[in-house]
Formats: structure tokens, C-alpha cells, sequence
């Protein structure tokens, strides 16, 4: 069974830092595309950043030199540093796999606040 | 630009049938998309990717009720013998080079 689980929310402080985690079941990260999509409260879905099955990535220009997407392929994990974090980035973070996506997490919370 | 629209919003009586739309920007009629659906208060759910011909391959446990369509560059979700549960946020997605990206979502009322 196909399993997606997210961790690493919490409330930081604007300019702070986070790692968030997704760790993976019932499949093999490295050999997907995993991304992250972040939903802002009452909004609708954000895409923010992808890593293809050979290890380059993507991202949203709104992240774009602030978040770092990266894989632990011994711990079958995807995780998502981000930096310099900002009111806006406050979101609920999913991973998903594949494209299109075809599972989901269910999401850790990042509030962004002082 | 690929751009992705969809309706704010829709309502459908329980039982019945509704079709809901995202239509893809000016030259990209030939690009697939996914459906999502996002129940409140819960994280999204794959229900179908959509092929520019209609076709359509549906997530795992996804059932028959749900089907998809395309004609130019629309592309169309549509659920028959509507269900209190299918009350939701219906979320199309598509991706490009280095690109992935999200309607605004359509928030369905059963009525």
C-alpha cells in the first residue's frame, strides 16, 4: 500500500528555517517524481517544487532560491528545506507522487509568524 | 502561458448528475490533465488523469460515477448519482517543462 507521511510543521519566525519530511511506503522514492504542493489557509492548491526520477529539480518562482527539495533514497524520504521563510509561505505542506499526482499526504502545517 | 480556469463554483441536487469544467489556455489544447478532489477539512485525492482524446485512467477505488471528457481545450469532470460525500473541491492539474500547475478549484454544493 502506497503511503505518504509528512512531518516537520510548526510555527517559526519570519527570515527562520524548516525541514519538512514525507516519508514513503509501499514504493520506491528515487524512482518517481515527488513534489511538494502547499495550500495557503481558505486558498487553493500551490505547486512548489519537483524532483525528477534523476535527481534534478524544479521549482515555483515564489520559492525559488529559498526552498530546497532533496531525497534520502536509503530512508525512502523526501524532504523540503526552506529558508529565509516568509508570512505568505504559512500553508498546509503535502507530498505527492508522480505526475499527475497520483497519491497524497495528508499534510503538515507551517505557520510563519512572529 | 499555461494557464488553467475553472468555475468557482457549482451545485447539483443529490442524485443527480453535474459536469464540471477547466479549460486550458490559448495553444495548449493538446495537454493532458488531472482531476483532484479535496474534501473538507481532508488532503487532495487523485481521481483521473484526462488525455486530450478523453481518455482517462482513474486512481485506485475511484468509482464508476465519476467519469472524464475533453473537447478542444476543455476538459471536463463529470459525477452521476451525486452523493452527500462528493460535497468537495475539485482541483484540475497539469505540468509543462519545469512547470506544474493548479485551476483555482470548483466548490461543489450538493444540494
Amino acid at each position: 500500500e502506497v503511503q505518504l507521511v509528512e512531518s516537520g510543521g510548526g510555527l517559526v519566525q519570519p527570515g527562520g528555517s524548516l525541514r519538512l519530511s514525507c516519508a514513503a511506503s509501499g514504493f520506491t522514492v528515487s524512482s518517481n517524481y515527488m513534489s511538494w504542493v502547499r495550500q495557503a489557509p481558505g486558498k487553493g492548491l500551490e505547486w512548489v517544487s519537483v524532483i525528477y526520477s534523476g535527481g534534478s529539480t524544479d521549482y515555483a518562482d515564489s520559492v525559488k532560491g529559498r526552498f530546497t527539495i532533496s531525497r534520502h533514497d536509503s530512508k525512502n524520504t523526501l524532504y523540503l528545506q526552506m529558508s529565509s521563510l516568509r508570512a505568505e509561505d504559512t500553508a498546509v505542506y503535502y507530498c505527492a507522487r508522480g505526475r499527475p499526482y497520483d497519491y497524497w499526504g495528508q499534510g503538515t502545517l507551517v505557520t510563519v509568524s512572529s | 502561458q499555461l494557464v488553467l480556469t475553472q468555475s468557482p463554483s457549482a451545485s447539483a441536487s443529490l442524485g443527480a448528475s453535474v459536469k464540471l469544467t477547466c479549460t486550458l489556455s490559448s495553444g495548449h489544447n493538446n495537454y493532458a490533465i488531472a482531476w483532484h478532489q479535496q474534501q473538507p477539512e481532508k488532503g487532495p485525492r487523485f481521481l483521473m488523469k484526462l488525455n486530450s482524446d478523453g481518455s482517462h485512467n482513474k486512481g485506485d477505488g475511484i468509482p464508476d460515477r465519476f467519469s472524464g471528457s475533453s473537447s478542444g481545450a476543455e476538459r471536463y469532470l463529470t459525477i452521476s448519482s451525486l452523493q452527500s460525500e462528493d460535497e468537495a473541491d475539485y482541483y484540475c492539474q497539469t505540468w509543462g517543462t519545469g512547470i506544474e500547475l493548479f485551476g483555482g478549484g470548483t466548490k461543489l454544493t450538493v444540494l
